[in-house]
């Protein structure tokens, strides 16, 4: 069975702040790929990140980076110089090839709340 | 502009009446799914269709119903909704291939009285 666990439930910063939100994954597929998803007070879900399990390079876009390390299952999310409107529930999620290849398994997301 | 549209966004209702959540995408996508995401539980698959006439139950299907008529949607159906099922519902819909990136519908809160 997979799994993700985000064991952060709420975090708040001051803005500008740098703020680091933790993510492990537990998974049987040699073959996965890692999500994150930020859902802001609207309500909706934005895409913001997919990597698969072969690669793991750092990736940086913005004020955002993602750190994978295979070896402590964990796919972490920086977000460097926080700002108010980065205020929103974040969740890492998982995909291998249960439930048709696309079946997402989420976290139980980390509340981010940026205050000025 | 390509985007998943789910209605009602709202929607109150009564114990065991009847009720359909609709969905339809418009980016000719095989893979559609629904989740519900409750408080301290995240996202939970409901159910998925690989394409049309082709569903099957994902991890939380108890008390619903889908169906997979045509591929641009794919309707919610709680035939006799509890209180249980309140909560906010998503459609998505991903490219047939494996492991893509999901395109979210804008929710729907559903109350159960």
């Amino acid at each position: 069975a997979q799994k993700v666990t985000q064991a952060q439930t709420e975090i708040s910063v001051v803005e500008k702040e740098d703020v680091t939100l933790d993510c492990v994954y537990e998974t049987r597929d040699t073959t996965y790929y890692l999500f994150w998803y930020k859902q802001p007070p609207s309500g909706e879900l934005v895409f913001l990140i997919r990597r698969n399990s072969f690669d793991e390079q750092n990736e940086i876009s913005g004020r955002y980076s993602w750190n994978f390390q295979k070896s402590t299952s964990s796919f972490n999310f920086t977000i460097t110089a926080s700002q108010v409107v980065d205020s929103a529930v974040y969740f890492c999620a998982l995909s291998g090839f249960t439930g048709g290849g696309n079946k997402l398994t989420f976290g139980t997301g980390t509340q981010l709340k940026v205050e000025l | 502009e390509a985007q998943v549209t789910q209605n009602p966004r709202y929607l109150i209702t009564v114990t065991g009446k009847k009720l359909t959540v609709t969905c339809s995408q418009n980016m000719n996508h095989e893979y559609m799914s629904w989740y519900r995401q409750d408080p301290g539980l995240g996202l939970r698959q409901i159910y998925y269709s690989m394409n049309v006439e082709v569903t099957d139950k994902g991890d939380v299907p108890e008390g619903y119903k889908v169906s997979r008529k045509e591929k641009r949607n794919f309707p919610l159906i709680l035939e006799s909704p509890s209180p249980n099922q309140t909560s906010l519902y998503f459609c998505a819909s991903q490219p047939g291939r494996a492991n893509t990136e999901a395109f979210f519908g804008q929710g729907t809160r559903l109350t159960v009285v």
